[in-house]
């Protein structure tokens, strides 16, 4: 079964412009999270989908959104990009969202902001 | 404020000895646990998790960990250490209670067994 796949795998953006990342789950798979993560900040949750609504947000600003499609696909959108959004931005899916689900990770989209 | 330390930002080991990666918590209730792998530009790659039972979990590559809830505790071990196990491992916890699959990540620990 193929794993969590994440596209762009790389992107390079000015500031003040927007970017959208894209998140495939392993098949089956219906909840969706996304993480971002610094050598500053370490890893910090962003927000997790579920059945296409958000059910948990992290403590980021507006300028941080997603949304979740109906094959539970994944989009997380940053506008107004700043200096400190360049992370690693982190796709995870589980098979139910259950709390006691294991979270399996895509290898990341690498953004850098200029 | 819920929150996991990671004490060590670095642990190293010959190859072949035993190895161990601490991990701490502060979360009110009993939380579920998990450790986690990255290796160079990769994601993470899941390695146990405790939910409930058995103090000790057995994971992926030979790992294992132990829960002390008195000591609120879930360090990694593996009894003879690879080169290949040079990476940086992070200990995560998952509030109890809550909803959904939010993760709260340690700093992180880097990882290097030399030969």
């Amino acid at each position: 079964k193929a794993g969590v796949t994440q596209t762009p795998r790389y992107l390079i953006k000015t500031r003040g412009q927007q970017v959208t990342l894209s998140c495939s789950p392993i098949s089956g798979h219906r909840s969706v999270s996304w993480y971002q993560q610094t050598p500053g900040q370490g890893l910090q949750f962003l927000f997790e989908y579920f059945s296409e609504t958000q059910r948990n947000k992290g403590n980021f600003p507006g300028r941080f959104s997603g949304r979740q499609f109906s094959n539970s696909r994944s989009e997380m959108n940053v506008s107004t990009l700043e200096l400190g959004d360049s992370a690693l931005y982190l796709c995870a899916s589980s098979l139910a969202g259950s709390s006691t689900d294991t979270q399996y990770f895509g290898p990341g989209t690498r953004l850098t902001v200029l | 404020a819920q929150s996991v330390a990671q004490p060590e930002d670095q642990v190293n080991v010959a190859e072949g000895n035993p190895l161990t990666v601490k991990c701490t918590y502060s979360v009110s209730g009993n939380p579920y646990l998990f450790w986690y792998v990255q290796y160079p530009n990769r994601g993470l790659q899941f390695l146990l998790k405790y939910i409930t039972g058995d103090n000790l979990v057995k994971g992926s590559y030979g790992f294992e960990a132990e829960f002390n809830k008195s000591q609120t505790s879930f360090h990694l071990k593996k009894p003879s250490a690879l080169v290949s196990d040079s990476a940086l491992y992070f200990c995560a916890v998952r509030l109890p209670n809550q909803a959904g699959t939010a993760l709260i990540f340690g700093k992180g620990t880097t990882l290097s067994v030399s030969s």
